[in-house]
């Protein structure tokens, strides 16, 4: 069974510039999470997809911060324009039912904004 | 406010010690989750729990939900058990949501 898969590994954008994640959760798993961590922090949350629902977007730090799950497959992050403070590594997890499994995490997606 | 916290920050230990990392939070949780992140590496789940104790293989993770406190214990440690160890906890009435403490780095030496 493929884990949790993310794309890209690594992202380089300029301030101002606009980037798009991509997470590809484990087959069959209705449970998707965003998360980042930002230099020297802790993972904090962003948002969780039931399906194609966004069932708690709580984290995301603002509006230029866009995470869509377009028929409850992969999900997609987008930070439109990107600012310095957004760089960190995302990561995506994702499970099978929400309170009784654990997530799965993917390899995360380092963001640096320069 | 909920919180995690983590002791210690960072941990250097010798191959064969046995080491222990703590996790207190601060508020009701419905599950606490034990995460490794080796260096360069993604994240994997070592255990999830709600109460009791887990082992598996050299890993042995306990909770007291009443003292809101967990410890992952490693015994005969090796080098390759060098990295973060996370505890995150998922607060009652948060849905699935984890949240995470800062990490453990362990680095164990030859």
């Amino acid at each position: 069974e493929a884990g949790v898969t993310q794309f890209p590994s690594h992202s380089v954008i300029e301030k101002g510039q606009t980037v798009t994640l991509r997470c590809d959760p484990i087959s069959g798993h209705d449970n998707l999470y965003w998360y980042r961590r930002v230099m020297g922090k802790e993972i904090k949350f962003l948002l969780h997809f039931v399906k194609e629902s966004k069932q708690d977007e709580s984290g995301m730090p603002n509006n230029r911060f866009l995470a869509e799950r377009t028929g409850g497959t992969y999900s997609t992050l987008k930070v439109q324009p990107a600012e310095l403070e957004d760089s960190g590594v995302y990561f995506c997890a994702s499970s099978q039912e929400t309170r009784k499994r654990e997530q799965y995490f993917g390899p995360g997606t380092r963001l640096t904004v320069t | 406010k909920n919180e995690v916290e983590q002791s210690p920050q960072n941990l250097t230990a010798q191959e064969g010690e046995f080491i222990t990392i703590n996790c207190s939070y601060s508020v009701g949780i419905s599950a606490l989750h034990w995460l490794q992140q080796h260096p360069g590496g993604g994240i994997v789940s070592l255990f999830m729990l709600s109460s009791g104790k887990k082992k598996h293989g050299r890993l042995i993770a306990t909770i007291n939900i009443q003292e809101k406190h967990s410890s992952l214990h490693i015994t005969a440690s090796h080098p390759r058990d060098s990295a973060v160890y996370i505890c995150a906890v998922r607060f009652t009435g948060t849905a699935s949501k984890l949240t995470f403490g800062t990490g453990t780095r362990l680095q164990v030496t030859l």
